[in-house]
């Protein structure tokens, strides 16, 4: 079955950087965008952009350019989102999602845990 | 940017209930591009709706999405114990993608 398999949750300082991977199975991955979305505790969504595992071509979110780089690996399929110069309201949840022009974003990953303290 | 505004914030029913729940853009989405997620707390997001109306894949038929242009419904006929959770809808026709702030559905 399609499915996005994240890395486990992440403590950092601020000022650092992170870097999340998704791992995709169950369908060619160079067939479809993966794009990053967010969701600090008890709050909404927030997208931060999208990946083409074909070509490597990206598109950011205003609010995170120049802060976030989203990369992939075809030869494991999988999919990475780096985030630097952290702060502490950068503290959520951070998913990667399937993109499909019919569907949008389907499936989910199982979302990752990135928090920021000092 | 499209801003989706979802109201009311919290819906406060019993299980058999009718969920009547209310996305609203502040431009018109492109090509119907609007879907509705749930999401059970601990949970990532589960597809309901796509395309303003299609169920995607093993979704109840209890579950039905309509509207078009900047005004989009989310209808649950019949509430069963396991519905109770936020609701989010998406519009994709544009980027930045955008979602709305969520409708909280409780056991009244």
């Amino acid at each position: 079955q399609v499915q996005l398999v994240q890395s486990g949750a992440e403590v950092k300082k601020p000022g650092a950087s992170v870097k999340v991977s998704c791992k995709a199975s169950g369908y060619t991955f160079t067939g479809y965008y993966i794009h990053w979305v967010r969701q600090a505790p008890g709050q909404g969504f927030e997208w931060m952009g999208w990946v083409i595992p074909d070509s490597g071509g990206t598109n950011y979110a205003q609010k995170f350019q120049g802060r976030v780089t989203m990369t992939r690996d075809t030869s494991i399929s999988t999919a990475y989102m780096e985030l630097s110069r952290l702060r502490s309201d950068d503290t959520a949840v951070y998913y990667c999602a399937r993109g499909d022009v019919v569907t949008s974003l389907l499936p989910w990953g199982q979302g990752t845990l990135v928090t920021v303290s000092s | 940017e499209i801003v989706l505004t979802q109201s009311p914030g919290t819906l406060s029913l019993s299980p058999g209930d009718r969920a009547t729940l209310s996305c609203r853009a502040s431009q018109s989405v492109s090509s119907s591009y609007l879907a509705w997620y749930q999401q059970k707390p601990g949970q990532a997001p589960r597809l309901l709706i796509y395309g303003v109306s299609s169920r995607a894949t093993d979704i109840p038929d209890r579950f039905s999405g309509s509207g078009s242009g900047t005004d989009f419904t989310l209808t649950i006929s019949r509430l069963e114990p396991e519905d109770f959770a936020v609701y989010y809808c998406q519009q994709y026709g544009s980027s930045p993608l955008t979602f709305g702030g969520g409708t909280k559905v409780e056991i009244k």
